[in-house]
């Protein structure tokens, strides 16, 4: 099986902090994403990244970046935290052979509080 | 560009009975449509893909789909609902030239109600 980790299942932060998000999977798949989670509004791609140093916006990119330097692990970085960043980030990696209905798999999740 | 609608932020069945969780879609070329489960404080889980080699898909936990073209529809049902079914349930699209991007549904949650 798939297993994809996330270093944090809660997180608690201050405004202006920088703030790490880390996301390791053992499948060595080529694609990995981040998501942000919201009620009432679904899963929300922030970054993807289809190989290594190779990263592309997603549809919510506006106050964070990314760092992917080996294959396996996938960073999401708040660059100065806001509380409207408050959310639930969900990492996924697929693997990038074997056509487009290759699915996505999930890690468990940060919750994010920013105070 | 691509889209799902999911109708029904909230759906309740009684245990034994039917469910159906429903997605429509948008897409100019041929889909790929995903259903995902959440289980609370979890990570999103595969219940099955639909990928054109059969319009009737079965998933796991008793669960299927059917791809319906004419509809622009992936219904997901499941004949006699269990406790432990209630969850949130997301409906994805991917389509060719996307980058293996999904764009999700904003979820259903099902209670399941003795």
């Amino acid at each position: 099986d798939v297993k994809v980790t996330q270093s944090s299942r809660y997180l608690v932060k201050r405004t202006g902090e920088k703030v790490f998000l880390e996301c390791v999977q053992d499948m060595d798949h080529e694609n990995m994403f981040w998501y942000r989670q919201d009620p009432g509004l679904g899963l929300r791609l922030i970054y993807f990244s289809y190989d290594v140093k190779m990263k592309e916006k997603g549809d919510i990119p506006e106050g964070y970046s990314v760092s992917r330097e080996k294959k396996e692990r996938f960073s999401l970085i708040l660059e100065s935290a806001s509380t409207n960043q408050t959310s639930m980030y969900l990492c996924a990696s697929r693997s990038g052979t074997g056509g487009f209905n290759q699915p996505q798999h999930f890690g468990d999740g940060t919750r994010l509080s920013i105070l | 560009a691509q889209s799902v609608t999911q109708l029904g932020s909230h759906v309740s069945v009684s245990e034994g009975a039917l469910v159906l969780l429903r997605c429509n879609y948008s897409s100019s070329v041929p889909p790929y449509l995903f259903w995902y489960v959440q289980y609370p404080n979890q990570g999103l889980q595969l219940l099955l893909k639909y990928t054109s080699a059969a319009t009737l898909v079965k998933g796991i936990n008793g669960f299927e789909a059917e791809f319906k073209k004419s509809e622009t529809s992936f219904h997901l049902t499941k004949p006699s609902a269990h406790m432990s079914d209630a969850a949130e349930y997301f409906c994805a699209v991917s389509i060719t030239g996307t980058a293996s991007k999904l764009t999700f549904g904003t979820g259903t949650r099902l209670q399941v109600t003795l």
